[in-house]
This record gives structure tokens, C-alpha cells and sequence, in this order.
């Protein structure tokens, strides 16, 4: 069975700190990995990785995929309370058909 | 960039009839489409996996005569919830495949079945 595991699954840290989130997987016929964010409504992307050890940034956030380990892992730096949201990690798969499975999901709130 | 416009954003109807939520790529082909439905605090769950030309591709545990799926053409997508009951009303988002540059999400249809 296809499989997205997220952790933490929640997490309450400070304006100014440093998070990382955890994504593992174990799907077959592995594409890449997609990281989202979520606040109130439909997710908004962040990054696509297909490639092992290639660190994408935008900002402040940063993401890196190890397709040896079977996981990936979403930096964020310096949160600001607009960071707060629920940070999904989707692999996206091709078995003949395409198919995105998701974790469940990080929820993440930065308190002032 | 890339655009999916999904609706209604929401819609109330009564125990028993039928609704229908449209998801159209407005600035590009979508082949494939996914309809996701999501629990309040809880992730995205796949429901099907819409196929231009062909049958959509259900989930396990997903109902098909249920959860009606139409992918008439290459910028559309039809999700119909048959004979909907409260247990249905969730949030119903769909999103759509650009090449291997990623998905784009609708905006998300909101159901409440009275």
C-alpha cells in the first residue's frame, strides 16, 4: 500500500525559530515529491523535487529529497506568524496512471 | 500561471438529490485530474483520479455510482455527488495535472447536505 508519512504532526514554536519538517514514503513508481501549504483553503504549492540531494529554496523555506532514505524534509527559517498553516507532502506517482497520495499533514502555528 | 477554477465555492442542497461540481483548467490541458475530498483538520484525501476520454480511477473504499466522475475534454472535469447524504458534506477540491511541473488546485467546493 501506498504510503506518505508526515511528522510532527503538530507543532507550536516562536516568531524567530527555526523548523523542519519530516516527510517518509513508500509508494511504488516514485516521481517526485510536492510540498504544499494550506491555510484556509486549497493548498498553495511550494516546491516540486524529483531529484536526490538538490536543495530548492524560496525565501526563507527550503526543501531537500533523499530518494535512498525515502524522505524529505521542509526548512523553514526565521517563522513569522504568517507561517502558520498546515503543511502538506504529496508524492506523486506513475503506475500506469498518474496518482499525487498525501500525508497528513504538519500543522504548524508560530506564536508572537 | 497555471489557473483550475472550481465550482460552486459552495453549496447547500437537500438530503437525497444530486450535485455537481465543475473543475475547468482555464489556461492549459489538463489530461488528468484528481478529486480530493478533505475532513475538517485532517489531509486531502484522493477520491478518484479523472482521465480525459476514459474512466476515471476510484480509490479504495470510494463509491463510483456515488461519486460520479466526467472528464468530458481536456479543460474540464465533473464531480457529481448522486442521491447526496449529510455524511457527504465536506470539502471537495480538485487539481490538475501541468506536465511534470507540478498541480494546480481549484479553489474547493464547499458541501452541506441538509
Amino acid at each position: 500500500e501506498d504510503k506518505v508519512v508526515q511528522s510532527p504532526l503538530s507543532l507550536v514554536v516562536h516568531e524567530g525559530d527555526t523548523v523542519t519538517l519530516n516527510c517518509s514514503y513508500e509508494v511504488t513508481n516514485f516521481r517526485s515529491l510536492l510540498w504544499y501549504k494550506q491555510e484556509k483553503k486549497a493548498p498553495t504549492f511550494l516546491f516540486m523535487l524529483t531529484s536526490s540531494g538538490i536543495e530548492k529554496k524560496s525565501g526563507r523555506l527550503s526543501s531537500i529529497l533523499d530518494k535512498k532514505e525515502l524522505f524529505s524534509i521542509l526548512n523553514i527559517t526565521a517563522t513569522q506568524t504568517g507561517d502558520s498553516a498546515v503543511y502538506l507532502c504529496a508524492v506523486f506517482m506513475n503506475t500506469g496512471f498518474q496518482k499525487l497520495v498525501f500525508g497528513t499533514g504538519t500543522r504548524l502555528l508560530v506564536s508572537p | 500561471g497555471a489557473v483550475v477554477s472550481q465550482h460552486p465555492s459552495w453549496v447547500i442542497c437537500k438530503s437525497g438529490t444530486s450535485v455537481k461540481i465543475e473543475c475547468r483548467s482555464l489556461d492549459f490541458q489538463a489530461t488528468t485530474m484528481f478529486w480530493y475530498r478533505q475532513f475538517p483538520k485532517k489531509s486531502l484525501m484522493l477520491m478518484a483520479t479523472s482521465n480525459e476520454g476514459s474512466k476515471a480511477t476510484y480509490e479504495q473504499g470510494v463509491e463510483k455510482d456515488k461519486f460520479l466522475i466526467n472528464h468530458a475534454s481536456l479543460t474540464l472535469s465533473t464531480l457529481t455527488v448522486t442521491s447526496a447524504h449529510p455524511e457527504d458534506s465536506s470539502f471537495y477540491i480538485c487539481s490538475a495535472v501541468r506536465g511534470n511541473y507540478g498541480y494546480t488546485f481549484g479553489s474547493g467546493t464547499r458541501l452541506t447536505v441538509v
